[in-house]
């Protein structure tokens, strides 16, 4: 059974500063990992992919990789309002159906 | 270059009615995925097809439902006998064929669906 575990928050920080966000997997056999927004009745948005071990920056997005620890985790420099979303952690191992995690609930305070 | 569409975006049926949902993946990618999410959780998958052909289908996938992508372009999602259970969001993904990006899944707005 896959699992993928996130910390469902609420999760706040103050505007500008920097939100981590962290997830777990359960499957060592993931090879490719994603993080998705998600805005309240909306559907998910892909933000950051990360496929190999070590850091990723895009913007002001970035997405860290520790397949040893079976570890991800996104960083958030310079936190708007408009980050506030739930913030999907999902992994894949073949070219088939993402699992996801349940989701950490982020609020950027103005 | 249009994104995943899927209709409709909400749907109220009786119990026990049979509902189809619709979707049309982005246009050069072959894979589409269905989930499912349910308030307070991540989307669950469904069933996956590479073109035309159903390669994957989640043990969430009961009896009552049935995929189908007869052309390998759109696809639907058709559930017989709805249940009250069925209710939630019924999500479609895409992705393209080409290179390390063919893993990333791009998703539609949804279809929410309501069993009264």
């Amino acid at each position: 059974q896959k699992e993928v575990e996130q910390n469902s928050g609420p999760l706040s920080v103050p505007e500008g500063a920097i939100a981590s966000l962290n997830c777990t997997y359960s499957d060592r056999g993931s090879q490719s990992f994603f993080w998705y927004r998600q805005y309240s009745g909306k559907s998910p948005e892909l933000i950051m992919s990360i496929y190999s071990n070590g850091d990723k920056e895009d913007g002001r997005f970035t997405a860290q990789l520790n397949k040893a620890s079976q570890y991800v985790s996104l960083l958030i420099r310079d936190s708007q309002p408009s980050d506030s979303a739930t913030y999907l952690c999902a992994v894949l191992e073949r070219a088939d159906g993402l699992t996801f995690g349940k989701g950490t609930h982020l609020i950027i305070q103005p | 270059d249009t994104g995943v569409s899927q209709n409709p975006r909400h749907k109220i049926t009786k119990r026990g009615q049979n509902v189809t949902f619709r979707c049309d993946p982005i246009s050069e990618h072959n894979r589409l995925y269905w989930y499912r999410q349910t308030l307070g959780q991540g989307p669950e998958f469904l069933t996956y097809f590479q073109n035309e052909a159903q390669l994957e289908k989640s043990r969430l996938l009961s009896d009552r439902f049935s995929a189908e992508r007869p052309k390998g372009s759109f696809s639907t999602l058709e559930i017989q006998r709805t249940e009250q259970g069925d209710s939630a969001m019924y999500l479609c993904a895409s992705s393209q064929p080409r290179g390390r990006s063919s893993y990333e899944q791009y998703f539609g707005p949804g279809t929410r669906l309501t069993v009264t």
